[in-house]
């Protein structure tokens, strides 16, 4: 069965300081990963996804397939970087629903 | 930009009601998703939609849960008799065609069953 870890529920950085948002993933297939971000009060949005392999607001992330990883990562973390961040699972079934990690709330201090 | 939207934002019903949560996608999408959060907890997913049927559905989402998509625009969840442990946010998704378009999310409803 698919599943999604983020070993991290919170995590507490200074601006300017380097992140990384843990994400391990079991799938038996070829798996398809994103990135979501719940800004607060704001609905879930995609931030990004591995088959893109773009940096978005300075994020970026990279498929490991043999440690079954896609970690976040962005260099400098800005305080308008605070938010809760979910890595996702992509089934290629016949809905392309998505398995969820239970997310990582990253905050960011000045 | 066109967004999902889902109505009511806070639902609150007693054990054994029957509630309607509503949505609207993007209109021109074809794909369309349920998930739910219980506080604390994953984001989980409940059901997808396709073609008016449903085409997934997980062991959350048994008989006392239904979709429907009642007329052009609206897609629903209904669920038959509330228990306590529906209390969660419920998230409405809807995407185009493409399995490489993303998933676009409504702001979710909060059910909360006393």
């Amino acid at each position: 069965a698919q599943r999604v870890t983020q070993p991290e529920k919170l995590l507490s950085v200074f601006k300017g300081a380097p992140v990384e948002l843990k994400c391990n993933y079991s799938y038996s297939g070829s798996p398809e990963l994103f990135w979501y971000v719940q800004y607060s009060r704001q609905r879930l949005q995609l931030l990004l996804r591995h088959i893109s392999r773009e940096s978005i607001k300075g994020f970026t992330a990279d498929l490991n397939k043999g440690e079954t990883s896609f970690h976040l990562k962005k260099p400098f973390a800005q305080e308008e970087d605070s938010a809760m961040y979910y890595c996702a699972l992509k089934n290629n079934n016949a809905g392309n629903m998505l398995t969820f990690g239970g997310g990582t709330r990253l905050m960011v201090k000045p | 930009e066109p967004e999902v939207t889902q109505t009511p934002s806070h639902q609150v019903t007693q054990m054994g009601q029957e509630v309607i949560l509503r949505c609207v996608p993007i209109s021109n999408h074809l794909y369309f998703y349920w998930y739910r959060q219980i506080l604390g907890q994953k984001v989980e997913f409940l059901v997808s939609f396709y073609n008016n049927e449903i085409s997934e559905k997980s062991e959350i989402f048994d008989d006392q849960f239904s979709v429907e998509r009642p007329d052009g625009s609206n897609f629903t969840l209904k669920i038959r008799s509330t228990k306590l442990e529906d209390s969660a946010m419920y998230f409405c998704a809807s995407r185009a065609v493409s399995s490489y378009n993303e998933q676009f999310f409504g702001p979710g409803t909060r059910l909360t069953v006393l």
